[in-house]
C-alpha cells in the first residue's frame, strides 16, 4: 500500500520559532509538494521538488524553505513562524510521469 | 502565472447528477486532474485527462477540452457519501507540477 507519511498531526509552535514539517514516502516518486490548505483558498502550492536537491518555488513560497537531501523525504522550514502561517500543511508525492498524486494526512499547524 | 476557476459549492439530491466545472489558464499543459476530499481527510485522486474527451470511471465521469482550456467532473447516481471538496488540478511544466483550483464543496441531500 502505498504511504506518504508526515511526521506530526497537529504542531503547536510560538511565533519567532523555527519549525520543520517532514514528509516521507516509499513508492520512490521524484516530485514531492507542499501545500497549505486554508477555507476557501483551495490547495496552495508552497515548493516543489522534482529530484534530489532539485527544488521550484509555487505560488506561496514567501516565509518558506525546503530540504530534499533523500528522494524519500522532503522537509518544509517555517524560518520565523508567524501566525499567519497557521494552517493545514499537506505533503504529496508522485512519479514524473505518472496522473496521480498521493497525499499524507496533513499537518495541522497552529502558531500562537 | 497559472490559475484554475471551479464554483465554490454546489448542492444536488441524492440519486441526481451533478456536474462540476474548471477552466484554467496555465503554460505548457500536460493534463488535468481531479481530487476528492472528505472533510478532516486527504484528498484522494479521483481522475486524469491528458487528452479531449470523456474518461469514465464507474459513476464518475471527467472531460477535457483543451482548446477551450475547460474540463468537467461528473457525478451520477449521487450517493449521501458523495458529499464532499472537488478539486481540479492542473500539471504542467517540464516535471508535471500539480497546481489545484480552490475547491467546489458537494452537498448531497436526500
Amino acid at each position: 500500500d502505498v504511504k506518504v507519511t508526515q511526521s506530526s498531526r497537529y504542531l503547536v509552535k510560538r511565533t519567532g520559532e523555527k519549525v520543520f514539517l517532514e514528509c516521507v514516502q516509499d513508492m520512490d516518486h521524484e516530485n514531492m509538494f507542499w501545500y497549505r490548505q486554508d477555507p476557501g483558498l483551495g490547495l496552495r502550492l508552497i515548493y516543489f521538488s522534482y529530484d534530489v536537491k532539485m527544488k521550484e518555488k509555487g505560488d506561496i513560497p514567501e516565509g518558506y524553505s525546503v530540504s530534499r537531501e533523500k528522494k524519500e523525504r522532503f522537509s518544509l522550514i517555517l524560518e520565523s513562524a508567524s501566525t499567519n502561517q497557521t494552517s493545514m500543511y499537506l505533503c504529496a508525492s508522485s512519479p514524473t510521469e505518472g496522473t496521480e498524486a498521493f497525499f499524507g494526512q496533513g499537518t495541522r499547524l497552529t502558531v500562537v | 502565472g497559472q490559475s484554475l476557476e471551479q464554483p465554490s459549492e454546489v448542492t444536488a439530491v441524492e440519486g441526481a447528477i451533478v456536474q462540476i466545472n474548471c477552466t484554467y489558464q496555465t503554460s505548457g499543459f500536460y493534463g488535468l486532474s481531479w481530487y476528492q476530499q472528505h472533510d478532516g481527510g486527504a484528498p484522494t485522486f479521483l481522475s486524469y485527462n491528458a487528452l479531449d474527451g470523456l474518461e469514465e470511471t464507474g459513476r464518475f465521469s471527467s472531460f477535457l477540452s483543451r482548446s477551450d482550456s475547460y474540463g468537467y467532473l461528473l457525478l451520477q447516481e449521487l450517493q449521501m457519501k458523495d458529499s464532499a471538496s472537488y478539486f481540479c488540478a492542473v500539471s504542467s511544466g517540464g516535471y508535471n507540477k500539480l497546481i489545484f483550483g480552490a475547491g467546489t464543496r458537494l452537498a448531497v441531500h436526500p
